[in-house]
């Protein structure tokens, strides 16, 4: 089956950089949430979009941005990297409404140096 | 918003032993109570779930019981094996249209031999 799918799996950028990050849900899914996991931390939410539109939004610095296109994928755009913003981003993605479990990509290692 | 606290923040046991992680979360609208279970470097995956209507569910070694009066939750792992050694995260939500995930802590389980 389908699963989430992250790009890319591993980014190093250097301090003041810029980055993007891409996320495919599985298909039919229209709810994406991004989390940010610091080593030995536990997985913190960003931001949602539901039905391409922004559902939620958590701990999310004013340096990122995200969206959610037509085709329900997602980008997430953080600028002027910083050596705290080192850490495994995850994607995941659910049917909104009901009861759905939400299902992890694979994450974004992303290393600031 | 939800908050979700998770207790103990590490578990060690011997194998065969059973395993206890609890939760508590402090929305009480929260409906839905998934647990995952993450290796290092990896994604989180679901174990188990559970609905506000039901008050225990099981899975072959995995049992979640929730109290909604007590806002609390946990999870019982039967006859540790040592590839039950994991991260595992509580986690709670409202099943409304772009709900998210607000998960607990995480408890290193460490299974030993």
């Amino acid at each position: 089956a389908a699963g989430v799918i992250q790009s890319p799996r591993h980014l190093i950028k250097e301090k003041r950089e810029t980055a993007t990050l891409k996320c495919y849900p599985i298909p039919r899914h229209d709810t994406v949430y991004w989390y940010q996991q610091g080593p030995g931390q536990d997985p913190q939410f960003l931001i949602s979009f539901y039905e391409k539109m922004q559902s939620d939004k958590g701990s999310i610095p004013d340096r990122f941005s995200a969206q959610q296109f037509s085709d329900y994928h997602s980008e997430l755009n953080m600028s002027s990297l910083e050596l705290g913003d080192s850490a495994l981003y995850f994607c995941a993605s659910s049917l909104g409404g009901g009861f759905t479990e939400a299902f992890f990509g694979q994450g974004t290692r992303l290393t600031v140096v | 918003g939800e908050n979700v606290e998770q207790h103990p923040s590490t578990l060690s046991v011997q194998e065969g032993d059973s395993a206890v992680i609890k939760c508590t979360y402090s929305d009480s609208a929260s409906n839905y109570f998934p647990w995952y279970k993450q290796e290092l470097g990896k994604r989180p995956q679901l174990i188990i779930d559970i609905r506000s209507n039901v008050g225990e569910k099981k899975d072959q070694r995995i049992a979640v019981t929730l109290n909604k009066t007590a806002k609390h939750f946990s999870l019982h792992i039967t006859e540790t094996q040592p590839e039950d050694s994991a991260v595992y995260f509580c986690a709670a939500s409202l099943t409304a249209a772009g709900n998210k995930l607000t998960f607990g802590g995480g408890t290193r389980v460490l299974v030993k031999p």
